[in-house]
């Protein structure tokens, strides 16, 4: 199993709804989780982060952590036009310094 | 703010030329990173640095090498260039281990002809 797994192919909702990304991990020893998003062409740029079980609000968005469960999710509220991107979710581990990065959700959001 | 900057948006370059990519940081981060992203293929980290003078591979390094002369600037250097080397390039760094949030640079977007 790859270490950041982010399966969905892309997520197409109406404007106004909710998109939930979600990202599952193998290694138990990682710490923190961020996600990025990155328009076409652009580079990632990041949107939060995590360390702790449980929820974390900022804005439209909210990123939940489960680390029993091995996942972490986003959930885009309220989605715009503008929030037509690729997310990528990203985790660190204990005593590295390295991110490892799964590939990428598309979310377009059609008006 | 963070800003990571990177020399070119734009490059194309010839077979077998020796091609030099920089990336600046103003934030006094200790490391540095160099990815490559390509369709389907996700970000791919070819080398990092931890400090001045300090390299360590990522996944992807045969090709490259990297140099950090100082603690503000990390430069990959594709020895000879090869088409499968084109690719959006990008640079990121982080302020230390433990605090691992990256930034990111624009990205250099290479062609290799």
């Amino acid at each position: 199993q790859k270490e950041v797994e982010q399966n969905s192919g892309p997520l197409s909702v109406p404007e106004g709804a909710i998109a939930s990304l979600n990202c599952t991990y193998s290694d138990r020893g990682s710490q923190s989780f961020f996600w990025y998003r990155q328009y076409s062409g652009k580079s990632p740029e990041l949107i939060m982060f995590i360390y702790s079980n449980g929820d974390k609000e900022d804005g439209r968005f909210t990123a939940q952590l489960n680390k029993a469960s091995q996942y972490v999710s986003l959930l885009i509220r309220d989605s715009q036009p503008s929030d037509s991107a690729t997310y990528l979710c990203a985790l660190s581990i204990y005593g590295n310094n390295r991110l490892a990065f799964g590939k990428g959700n598309q979310v377009v959001v059609i008006p | 703010d963070v800003k990571v900057t990177q020399s070119s948006r734009y490059l194309v370059k010839r077979t077998g030329e020796k091609v030099f990519l920089e990336c600046v940081q103003d934030m006094d981060h200790e490391n540095m990173f160099w990815y490559r992203q390509d369709p389907g293929l996700g970000l791919r980290l070819i080398y990092f640095s931890y400090d001045v003078k300090m390299k360590e591979k990522g996944d992807i390094p045969e090709g490259y090498s990297v140099s950090r002369e100082k603690k503000e600037r990390f430069s990959l250097i594709l020895e000879s260039a090869s088409t499968n080397q084109t690719s959006m390039y990008l640079c990121a760094s982080s302020l230390l281990m433990g605090q691992e949030t990256q930034y990111f640079g624009p990205g250099t977007r290479l062609l290799v002809l």
